[in-house]
């Protein structure tokens, strides 16, 4: 169970394009999901935190216009990187936490490498 | 603002010598601890999750345990196999929030 999917797994894009990622719970309603980048070879950063139905939270120094974040049913999340440019270029990963969630557990997605030519 | 470390950021040892992966943390005042995994390219493998009620949590050959009054946790790999090199992530959760170490990458020689 507390299974998370993400959609695509890779994709490469023209810069000044824009690119949606999918991020699905399976087998569970996701009451909370997140959004984290990784760079190369450093740690997942928070990007921003989604209610269902409700605004994102974005961390501090993450733009809400160059990263929409859409959490419109209990099952998916979808993270849109608007007019993307190569410093866009990174991992990105989901995570979902459900009302059942022990302890506040965050199941994370396979992520979804974005390079941007 | 919590902060995570995890020294050493890279460790190189022999098959079956014993792996100890440390982990610290700024604020204890934290509600779970988790271990994760994470395989070049891939995503994170959760590994084990300590409640901050809890000094130590076992898996197979892992056992992780904590000290949040000190600010740390430490990871054993009981009797390394090559198949656990990868990268090993400590995320400590403030509330919702889960806030990531930098990792240690292992490598485990054959």
């Amino acid at each position: 169970g507390a299974v998370v999917s993400q959609h695509p797994s890779w994709v490469i894009c023209k810069s000044g394009t824009s690119v949606k990622i999918e991020c699905r719970s399976l087998d569970f309603q996701a009451t909370t999901m997140f959004w984290y980048r990784q760079f190369p070879k450093q740690s997942l950063m928070l990007m921003a935190t989604s209610n269902e139905g409700s605004k994102a939270t974005y961390e501090q120094g993450v733009e809400k216009d160059k990263f929409l974040i859409n959490h419109a049913s209990l099952t998916l999340s979808t993270l849109t990187v608007t007019s993307a440019h190569p410093e866009d270029s990174s991992f990105y990963i989901c995570s979902a936490r459900g009302l059942f969630s022990s302890y506040n557990e965050q199941f994370f997605g396979p992520g979804t490498r974005l390079t941007v030519l | 603002k919590q902060e995570v470390t995890q020294i050493p950021a890279a460790l190189s040892v022999p098959e079956g010598e014993n792996l100890v992966l440390n982990c610290s943390f700024t604020d204890s005042a934290i509600y779970n601890l988790q271990w994760f995994r994470q395989d070049p390219g891939k995503g994170l493998t959760s590994l084990l999750l300590i409640q901050s009620s809890q000094r130590e949590q076992t898996s197979g050959r892992l056992n992780a345990s904590l000290d949040k009054s000190s600010g740390r946790s430490t990871l054993y790999i009981a009797a390394s196999q090559p198949g656990d090199s990868a990268t090993y992530l400590c995320a400590v959760y403030d509330d919702y929030k889960l806030s990531f170490g930098a990792g240690t990458t292992v490598t485990v020689r054959a």
